[in-house]
């Protein structure tokens, strides 16, 4: 158990709908990422933030949006949802210190959407 | 072609036999990483080698890193079942806060 929480596990939906995935950091950690990983095209960084503020953003399309909260847990967006969208988002943790990012991050088992 | 590629893409061994992978990257790096990943599962933190370091062990595991070639190779020794998984490597290009993972390599450790 990394101490890294997602929720769903397991999300079905309909394209053209919106989903919220919600992730909880390990205590401790200013940092969260967001992950894409699909068959085709491996695992892709999304998005970062670092004590609640975004610090470097990805291959993340303009559909989706993520927030960090004042107790740390983030939240990913995926909105007008299509196909190509299935895949496994992950999330993680790390600590951080105040230059780039030289540490281990912590995964949480991940949300398997699937889009009909 | 992307930062971080791992080769092979895969790779089957009996048991008690020593696996070896290796990760290429474009960009100067501060330190790459390795991961592994069970089938579905979130990755898990391996060993961190930093841009100064030319090789560390950890348990059965032993990495180097080549700056000049902008390459790294894991070693697993005597290789057991429960390795079987896909191995990443992750490295954030100098003056970036983005990670990046390699494609991976599939280990299938036969008993």
């Amino acid at each position: 158990d990394s101490g890294v929480t997602q929720t769903p596990k397991h999300l079905i939906t309909a394209t053209g709908q919106r989903v919220t995935l919600r992730c909880s950091p390990r205590s401790g950690d200013l940092s969260v990422y967001w992950y894409q990983q699909s068959l085709d095209q491996g695992l892709q960084f999304l998005i970062q933030y670092y004590n609640g503020e975004e610090r470097a953003k990805g291959n993340i399309l303009e559909r989706f949006s993520a927030q960090q909260f004042p107790d740390l847990h983030s939240e990913l967006n995926l909105s007008s949802l299509e196909l190509g969208d299935s895949a496994l988002y992950f999330c993680a943790s790390s600590v951080e210190t105040a230059v780039e990012g030289y540490n281990e991050q912590f995964f949480g088992p991940g949300t398997r959407l699937t889009v009909l | 072609s992307q930062q971080g590629e791992e080769d092979p893409q895969a790779l089957s061994i009996q048991e008690g036999e020593n696996a070896t992978m290796n990760c290429s990257y474009k960009t100067s790096i501060n330190n790459l990483q390795w991961y592994r990943q069970n089938s579905g599962r979130g990755l898990v933190h391996l060993i961190l080698i930093r841009s100064n370091e030319r090789e560390k062990h950890s348990g059965r595991l032993r990495v180097t890193l080549d700056t000049s070639k902008k390459s790294s190779s894991l070693l697993i020794t005597a290789s057991r079942a429960a390795d079987t998984a896909s191995y990443f490597c992750a490295t954030v290009p100098r003056g970036t806060y983005k990670y990046i993972f390699g494609t991976g390599t599939r280990l299938k450790v036969l008993a």
